[in-house]
């Protein structure tokens, strides 16, 4: 059983573009929510992150939006660039005393195109 | 400051062996988590240490164990290899106590044939 899904395996964007990369899940306990960058024969690289408590984050070109009812969220990349081309995964942690095992989608390969 | 480190690299076993990975976090950083990576399941929590003792524990069988050192850090140890323990074994260190910031090492690539 899936609890996070990011069911696009893959995205081509021009560079300049937005990219929006999206993940769903499962689980109401559920409370953050993180997005990783993974270049191949590296470890994945912390992007950004965002609280259950609220609904949008933003960090310099990116921004994660999250809509709790529909239990989805998203990642913007603006505008896109030749070096963002890598897998996205989404994670997310149920803040239960002592548990900060994050949960990973599949992942998204997103590639940008000069 | 110097990042995760993950030992070996790569490694390549043979069916039935037991095989030891090492990983050191980042100085200071008391929690150290362990995924493994394939390419059919994504990454998926294998356990996590702090102060020496496992908090959490992932869905896998016994054959996968781990432990913390009074350094923070940690080893993990696969018995009896199977050709589906061939994957990319990932190590995460945090501080630990009410943080999410997990820093990956590269990992190490095991191989089982």
């Amino acid at each position: 059983d899936q609890q996070v899904k990011q069911n696009s395996p893959s995205l081509s964007v021009q560079e300049g573009r937005i990219s929006i990369l999206n993940c769903d899940y499962t689980n109401s306990m559920f409370d953050y929510f993180l997005w990783y960058k993974k270049y191949p024969a590296e470890g994945p690289t912390f992007l950004i992150s965002i609280s259950s408590i609220k609904d949008k984050n933003e960090d310099g070109r990116f921004t994660v939006f999250l809509n709790k009812s529909a239990k989805h969220l998203s990642l913007h990349i603006v505008p896109s660039q030749p070096g963002d081309s890598a897998v996205y995964f989404c994670a997310a942690s149920a803040s239960e005393a002592g548990s900060y095992q994050l949960t990973f989608g599949k992942g998204t390969k997103l590639s940008v195109i000069p | 400051k110097a990042g995760v480190t993950q030992t070996p690299r790569y490694l390549i076993k043979t069916r039935g062996q037991q095989v030891t990975l090492s990983c050191s976090p980042i100085s200071g950083h008391r929690s150290v988590s362990w995924y493994q990576q394939t390419p059919g399941q994504g990454l998926q929590f294998l356990f996590e240490y702090f102060s020496e003792t496992q908090r959490n524990k992932g869905n896998f069988p016994g054959r996968f164990s781990g432990r913390q050192f009074s350094n923070s850090r940690s080893e993990m140890n696969v018995s009896t290899l199977e050709l589906g323990d061939s994957a990319l074994y990932l190590c995460a260190s945090s501080l630990g106590t009410g943080s999410y910031g997990y820093t990956f090492g590269s990992g190490t690539r095991l191989t089982v044939v």
